[in-house]
């Protein structure tokens, strides 16, 4: 069974420009969490989608932030336009129940550098 | 607020020593998580710890959790230079809109071979 994969893996753009990062999450899985970990500090929680149902967006740092996940498959997030302080590693997770004894399974990451 | 806080923040060992990194929580929680993340790859989960268990092994790995001084710590003995890694401890927070993961800055664990 494949796991959660993300795209691209490292992504170098420039201050103000577009970047759109990837997430399939595992097939089955109707729980899908965005985190991020920026300039080695701690893992902060963005956003959680139930299915194609925004359900907590509460961690999303502000409208420069976009996620989508249409049709309940795989999940968008963008950032436009990119500021530096944007840069950090993307992670997304999905899990098949969201009670506090499911495990939340892992990608490898967006590393994501705004010069 | 996020919670969870690692220390020590880094720590080299040899190989074959052990290895124990602490985490400290705020809130009360039903379980606590230990995942680790090696350069270039995703977090993976390693073990999860519930409120009323004070102590989980797996492998190599040894859990304790002290809900009274809100508290846990990871061992993990023998240690390999594939132990070399970034370990970090989550928490699962109960809110309005489901549950979702609190973790901390993490621990940078470099085993010298």
């Amino acid at each position: 069974e494949a796991g959660v994969t993300q795209f691209p893996s490292h992504s170098v753009i420039e201050k103000g420009q577009t970047v759109t990062l990837r997430c399939d999450p595992i097939s089955g899985h109707d729980n899908l969490y965005w985190y991020r970990r920026v300039m080695g500090k701690e893992i902060k929680f963005l956003l959680h989608f139930v299915k194609e149902s925004k359900q907590d967006e509460s961690g999303m740092p502000n409208n420069r932030f976009l996620a989508e996940r249409t049709g309940g498959t795989y999940s968008t997030l963008k950032v436009q336009p990119a500021e530096l302080e944007d840069s950090g590693v993307y992670f997304c997770a999905s899990s098949l129940k969201t009670g506090p004894f499911t495990e939340a399974f892992f990608g490898q990451g967006t590393r994501l550098t705004v010069v | 607020s996020q919670q969870g806080e690692e220390d020590p923040q880094a720590l080299s060992i040899q190989e074959g020593e052990n290895a124990t990194m602490n985490c400290s929580y705020k809130t009360s929680i039903n379980n606590l998580q230990w995942y680790r993340q090696n350069s270039g790859r995703g977090l993976v989960h390693l073990i999860l710890i519930r409120s009323n268990e004070r102590e989980k092994h797996s492998g190599r790995l040894r859990v304790t959790l002290d809900t009274s001084k809100k508290s846990s710590s990871l061992l993990i003995t023998a240690s390999r230079a594939a132990d070399t890694a970034s370990y970090f401890c989550a928490t699962v927070r109960t809110g309005e809109y489901g549950n979702k993961l609190v973790f901390g800055a993490g621990t940078i664990l470099r085993v010298k071979s």
